[in-house]
């Protein structure tokens, strides 16, 4: 079974220019998440997707970021400036939402784009 | 405000020893939680979860204990081996309040010495 998969891998800008990550999550995993993960920290959630509905976007800095999931399959996040702060890694995860209530999703990464702004 | 935290950034352990990783959280809504291992330029990898109703739960080499009175719990991996030279991070979430994001810990990176 093919796991998440990103490109690119590595991403190296100037500020003020736009980036943009991609994410095609396990076949058949209806929930797909954008973490960003700085150095020396744990992943933190941008995004969450089910199907083609973002369901949780309060950690998403919506004046520069975005994000699309049109089709609910694949995924797009882009940063529009990007600025010196949004170095990091970003992943993109996927569940298949099989977990009973009273769980969590055992949620499957992506390789990650470690993305350098200079 | 870290709701997950992992104190120790760092732990090297002998091979056949036994390590232990230890997580603590502040945010009583949680029950739900997971271990996750990450190796260099790949993405955390799922080990072992527990849900609040246990204080345990055993996977092969890979035993995580829950003590929800002292919002405690530890990953324990017996016999340690080479191939678990990685960082480990705890995750955390409010499922049973219809939240399922994962909040993360900040890591402890595990070396294990030949």
């Amino acid at each position: 079974e093919a796991g998440v998969v990103q490109s690119p891998r590595y991403k190296i800008i100037e500020k003020k220019q736009p980036v943009a990550f991609w994410c095609n999550p396990i076949s058949g995993h209806n929930t797909l998440y954008w973490y960003r993960q700085n150095l020396g920290q744990g992943p933190e959630l941008l995004i969450r997707y089910e199907n083609e509905e973002a369901v949780d976007d309060s950690q998403l800095p919506k004046d520069r970021f975005s994000a699309e999931r049109l089709k609910g399959v694949d995924s797009t996040l882009k940063i529009q400036p990007a600025e010196l702060g949004d170095s990091a890694v970003y992943l993109c995860a996927s569940s298949p939402r099989l977990v009973p209530s009273g769980g969590a999703d055992e949620q499957f990464f992506g390789p990650g784009t470690r993305l350098t702004v200079l | 405000d870290q709701q997950v935290k992992q104190n120790s950034p760092s732990l090297s352990v002998q091979e056949g020893r036994i390590s232990i990783l230890n997580c603590d959280y502040t945010n009583s809504m949680f029950d739900y939680f997971l271990w996750y291992k990450k190796y260099p330029a790949e993405g955390p990898t799922f080990l072992i979860s527990i849900s609040s109703i246990k204080d345990k739960n055993e996977d092969g080499r890979f035993t995580v204990f829950l003590n929800k009175s002292a919002k405690h719990l530890s990953l324990h991996i017996v016999p340690s081996q080479p191939g678990d030279s990685a960082v480990y991070f705890c995750a955390a979430s409010a499922s049973a309040s219809g939240n399922e994001k994962l909040t993360f810990g900040t890591g402890t990176r595990l070396t294990i010495i030949p």
